[in-house]
């Protein structure tokens, strides 16, 4: 069964603080995403990584992967208060034909930045 | 383009009764899922549809969850009758196929408080 772990849960971080959020998952998967949720929000869809050693960025965030350690993490550069939210890490998980039936999601990790 | 909406937004009721959620999807997405997030857990699938068909309903809980896509439009889940367990956020997605970088768009949540 494939599982997504995340670490850490919960964040409370200063601002202008750099900070890294990890996220393992158990088995091999050909999509990596993370999500940014708001409360009350949709889950807004920040990278979706595809291969190894995939690098994106926007903005003060950054996200790679690295598929042989089934390893991805989301570092936050210089953070801003505008930047808290909670955070999922999801992976694709194959049912058969379809190869896009589910995503699988870590727990999620709830960031709060102090001003 | 409208994003996927969800309704309601939030709904109480007490244990035993029914109620009925309702996801509406991007126009012309044949994909539709439901995931559920139970208060500090992971977000977890229950079901897709491929237009009106149910592609994979390995996620949901129990019997007393029904979901229908009528027309393969919007798509229902009714939980009757509803136990405490049931509290949680609903989530509603839609995807387009065939999309390479596939992604699947959420909505925004109904939070489902089982009194």
């Amino acid at each position: 069964e494939l599982k997504v772990e995340q670490n850490p849960l919960f964040l409370s971080m200063q601002e202008g603080k750099n900070y890294t959020i990890y996220c393992n998952y158990s088995t091999t998967s050909d999509r990596l995403y993370w999500y940014r949720q708001d409360p009350g929000k949709s889950l807004e869809s920040l990278f979706v990584l595809l291969s190894n050693g995939a690098v994106k960025q926007e903005g003060r965030l950054m996200a790679s992967l690295d598929t042989k350690a089934r390893l991805s993490t989301l570092h936050i550069t210089a953070a801003v208060h505008d930047l808290s939210a909670t955070y999922f890490c999801a992976v694709d998980s194959f049912g058969g034909v379809n190869r896009d039936d589910k995503i699988i999601f870590g727990k999620g990790t709830r960031l709060h930045i102090l001003p | 383009e409208a994003g996927v909406t969800q309704f309601p937004s939030h709904s109480v009721i007490e244990k035993g009764q029914t109620v009925t959620l309702r996801c509406d999807p991007i126009s012309g997405h044949d994909n539709l899922y439901w995931y559920r997030r139970v208060m500090g857990k992971e977000i977890k699938f229950l079901l897709h549809f491929v237009k009106e068909s149910k592609q994979d309903e390995s996620g949901m809980p129990n019997n007393r969850f029904l979901a229908e896509r009528t027309g393969g439009t919007y798509s229902t889940l009714k939980v009757q009758p509803a136990e405490l367990e049931d509290s949680g956020v609903y989530f509603c997605a839609s995807s387009l196929r065939p999309a390479l970088t596939y992604e699947q768009y959420f909505g925004p949540g109904t939070r489902l408080t089982v009194t």
